[in-house]
């Protein structure tokens, strides 16, 4: 089945700075890629996906991008702000597996003021 | 429209009770997945249904836990003779139906589970 492998575990950065987090994947089935956010005791929340027909997205300050050949995918905050402090995950599944997503370990991202 | 609703909140049962778990998805969704959540771990895949069916589930620990999700009604997981590693929080996410599925999962506000 598919393995998602997230780094680093923990990242802490100043407020406007920019943060990076790095995910790979081992199915080469896998189609569909999103990035979940989830705040203490809450539920997780879908912030941004891509799908393998794409290389990169940017929603504001968030981006994604993916090299299927490698087969690797990263988040990009850019000009972080305190509230940016959640867990995120990353995720990997493909419409053959009914999109049951295969989730990442989760990277505790700290934006300090 | 509601969001997928998840009860109870919270559950605290003594070693060896039964926890049932419910989840009701967003309206007009016919897939249901339940994940795992460790305390400062991510999120196991444990089972994909759809109605009246068991798609997926390979995550599911063979003994002790089953799920279902019927005609009518919210979908039930069960943990039979709990013990203490099995207290977690217990997420349910859905989605629509293949033709209008656009991978994304919309989760539940979970079950917190503690087994003492």
């Amino acid at each position: 089945g598919e393995n998602v492998e997230q780094h680093p575990s923990t990242l802490s950065v100043q407020e406007g700075d920019s943060a990076v987090i790095k995910c790979t994947y081992s199915d080469s089935a896998s189609n569909y890629f999103p990035w979940y956010k989830q705040e203490l005791g809450k539920r997780p929340q879908l912030i941004i996906d891509i799908r393998s027909n794409v290389g990169e997205k940017k929603d504001q300050r968030i981006a994604v991008t993916l090299n299927k050949t490698a087969k690797h995918f990263s988040l990009h905050i850019t000009e972080t702000q305190p509230e940016d402090s959640a867990v995120y995950f990353c995720a990997a599944s493909s419409v053959t597996t009914g999109y049951a997503l295969n989730f990442g370990k989760g990277t505790s991202l700290l934006v300090t003021p | 429209n509601a969001g997928v609703m998840q009860n109870p909140r919270h559950l605290v049962r003594r070693r060896g009770q039964e926890a049932r778990l419910r989840c009701s998805p967003m309206k007009g969704h016919s897939h249901v997945y339940w994940y795992r959540q460790l305390p400062e771990e991510g999120l196991k895949f444990m089972v994909y249904l759809q109605k009246e069916n068991i798609i997926d589930e390979s995550g599911m620990p063979k003994e002790r836990f089953s799920a279902e999700f019927p005609k009518e009604g919210p979908s039930i997981l069960r943990i039979q003779q709990v013990v203490r590693g099995d207290s977690a929080a217990y997420f349910c996410a859905s989605s629509p139906s293949n033709r209008l599925n656009t991978g994304e999962l919309f989760f539940g506000e979970g079950s917190r589970l503690t087994v003492l």
